[in-house]
């Protein structure tokens, strides 16, 4: 496996439920990123990771709540999401987070719809 | 407000044509920028970038081009391909907040065969 890998690649899920995404990276990176695409929107910055630290939340409200184990893991915790949440949620992984090492690498994404 | 705005939603080109899409800036602390490609049901992929010490940087058929004083920056495809069909985000970054990349909100490319 190469690359960065999400699960699952579809996600459906009611507004009282709680789901969880899952990111992988396999290129030896030491930063990784959530970012939220929706419709007609550019990208949005959700959370930072840098060496397993959380170096930025972009205001991002708590009903998402990610967790990093390690800096080959990213999670995204869910939990009573609102309709408006429905989107591509996409991580991404850098070598660093400053300059030319910030050069960043997406996975498929998470196509999320919230009922 | 937009820092980094893409204001063609849409490009249309024949197949062996240039194809040119454009993106323009607002923070003159921006000193790096990229180019992604993103297929359909697909993640963003990293195609080309440009340091504002430089104001071209080429690979292949992809060209990218960047103005400082006038907050430009443009990506040339030549010739273009069908394959070439994707959405094509620039994004950019500064030393101010060196790791946050700030994306426009996209062009569609399609190539005509």
């Amino acid at each position: 496996e190469t690359g960065v890998t999400q699960t699952p690649r579809h996600l459906v899920m009611g507004m009282t439920n709680k789901k969880s995404l899952k990111c992988e990276q396999h290129l030896g990176h030491n930063a990784m990123y959530w970012y939220k695409q929706s419709a007609k929107k550019p990208l949005e910055l959700m959370f930072v990771y840098n060496f397993k630290e959380q170096t930025e939340n972009n205001s991002v409200p708590s009903r998402f709540s990610p967790e990093c184990p390690n800096s080959s893991h990213l999670f995204l915790h869910l939990h009573t999401l609102q309709p408006e949440d429905s989107a591509l949620y996409l991580c991404a992984s850098s070598l660093g987070t400053g300059g030319l090492s910030n050069e960043q690498f997406f996975g498929p994404g998470t196509r999320l719809t919230v009922l | 407000d937009q820092q980094v705005k893409q204001n063609s939603p849409s490009l249309s080109v024949q197949e062996g044509r240039i194809s040119i899409l454009n993106c323009d800036y607002t923070n003159s602390m921006f000193d790096y920028f990229l180019w992604y490609k993103k297929y359909p049901a697909e993640g963003p992929t990293f195609l080309i970038s440009i340091s504002s010490i430089k104001d071209k940087n080429e690979d292949g058929r992809f060209t990218v081009f960047l103005n400082k004083s006038a907050k430009h920056l443009s990506l040339h495809i030549v010739p273009s391909q069908p394959g070439d069909s994707a959405v094509y985000f620039c994004a950019a970054s500064g030393v101010d907040s060196s790791y946050k990349l700030i994306f426009g909100s996209g062009t569609r490319l399609l190539v005509r065969p």
